[in-house]
């Protein structure tokens, strides 16, 4: 069975400081794997995704992830955050078309 | 404008009624999702369908049921047998490996 695990539920930064949102898949199979933002009261949208290839992905609003099969992990940074990322933060992971593993997800805060 | 729209996007439901979650997408996609969210628990997959005329049971879901009677449609009932139905619902449909979601109905019991 797949899981995914996001290990911070709050994670606080100011504003133009980086910020790194942890998350490890388990898996036995190859996966696919994904980052989704949500702002309040609205649906998710997909920031990035993994499917094949280079290991370091890069997605909107200037986040990036990368990809580490040894480590499970699928971590998502940004170097500077502004006060219009604030929002929660979905890690995912899928291994077919039909069906994805969400994580329970990270509350991003960003102070002035 | 391609997407998933969802409504309404209140809904109030009363004691031992039956609701029902409108879900349209003209993204010409196969597969189609419902999840219920509650606060600190991510999202759980009520039902699925890849394919008109077929949906299966995802990880929670007694007391809701679903029709795809049209491609571009997936509406979601909870019905009375559902007690605890407050909640944020989302419709998602997918296209190689990639769910794209709609905004959301969030319900409540009066």
């Amino acid at each position: 069975a797949q899981s995914v695990t996001q290990l911070d539920s709050q994670v606080p930064v100011f504003e133009e400081a980086p910020v790194e949102l942890r998350c490890n898949y388990s898996s036995s199979v190859s996966v696919y794997l994904f980052w989704y933002v949500q702002y309040p009261n609205q649906g998710l949208q997909l920031l990035l995704k993994y499917l094949s290839g280079s290991t370091l992905v890069k997605g909107i609003n200037g986040f990036e992830a990368e990809f580490n099969k040894s480590q499970t992990s699928f971590h998502l940074r940004k170097p500077s955050v502004h006060i219009s990322d604030t929002a929660e933060y979905f890690c995912a992971c899928s291994s077919s078309a039909s069906k994805i593993i969400f994580g329970s997800g990270t509350r991003l805060s960003i102070r002035p | 404008d391609g997407g998933i729209t969802q409504s309404p996007k209140y809904l109030f439901r009363k004691e031992g009624q039956n609701v029902t979650l409108s879900c349209e997408q003209n993204l010409n996609h196969d597969a189609m999702y419902w999840y219920r969210q509650d606060p600190g628990q991510g999202l759980r997959l009520i039902y699925y369908s890849q394919i008109v005329n077929d949906f299966q049971k995802g990880d929670i879901a007694e007391g809701y049921s679903v029709s795809r009677e049209k491609k571009e449609s997936f509406p979601l009932t909870v019905t009375s047998a559902q007690k605890n139905p407050t909640a944020f619902y989302l419709c998602a449909s997918s296209r190689e490996n990639i769910q794209y979601f709609g905004a959301g109905t969030r319900l409540s019991v009066l």
